[in-house]
């Protein structure tokens, strides 16, 4: 079985400012992590994913996150937050490479202000 | 190339009512899995379908019950609805089991 905790279920920074959003899983295999945002009355768009292989990954829109198995996180960066950034962010864990079948955090609400 | 699409986008519903709510996948996608969205929480898997065969349940009761059709499009029925079943109902295809799923807008229900 697998989980995900998501530190701080809500984060405020400043227009410019780094956004560092938190995420933890458990797994008892070897983990494909993900992270995705939502925007108010919408769906789920992936930002990025972690299958094999580099363990720091690039996504949409300037984020990354960092797999560390010796942590069991995949925190989600990036180094200047903008004001369209603000939305909920979800990270989720699923055995299959691909995610079909996900696992998700509570999610971390991010406020940018001006 | 059409995304995919939810019907219907909202719509309230009684305790102990039936519902049915419905989900085009994207075109060639021959995998549809339903997530579970309460509010302020993230989402929970529900049940995927594979070539109109269920391929995987998540912690739900059997009134949470799924349909796909052969052109993929898929239907998840919910009977006996209850207050706590209020939530936004989010639909996924892809295009394989094992591949990545794109979300739809999902179907904001509520049950009063």
């Amino acid at each position: 079985a697998q989980s995900v905790t998501q530190l701080g279920s809500h984060v405020s920074v400043s227009e410019g400012a780094l956004v560092l959003l938190r995420c933890n899983y458990s797994s008892s295999v070897p983990p494909y992590l993900f992270w995705y945002v939502q925007y108010p009355n919408q769906g789920l768009q992936l930002l990025l994913k972690y299958t094999t292989g580099a363990t720091l990954v690039k996504g949409i829109n300037g984020f990354e996150a960092e797999f560390k198995k010796s942590e069991t996180s995949f925190h989600l960066t990036k180094p200047s937050a903008h004001m369209s950034d603000a939305a909920e962010y979800f990270c989720a864990v699923s055995v299959s490479n691909a995610g079909n079948m996900l696992t998700f955090g509570g999610g971390t609400r991010l406020m940018v202000k001006p | 190339e059409t995304g995919v699409t939810q019907s219907p986008t909202h719509l309230i519903k009684t305790r102990g009512q039936q519902v049915t709510l419905r989900c085009s996948s994207q075109s060639g996608h021959n995998t549809v899995s339903w997530y579970q969205q309460a509010l302020g929480q993230g989402p929970q898997f529900i049940f995927q379908y594979y070539r109109e065969e269920e391929n995987g349940r998540g912690n739900f009761p059997p009134r949470f019950s799924g349909l796909q059709f052969p052109n993929y499009s898929s239907e998840l029925n919910v009977n006996a609805l209850e207050l706590d079943d209020s939530a936004l109902y989010l639909c996924a295809s892809s295009l394989a089991r094992n591949t990545e799923a794109f979300f739809g807008q999902g179907t904001r229900l509520t049950v009063v």
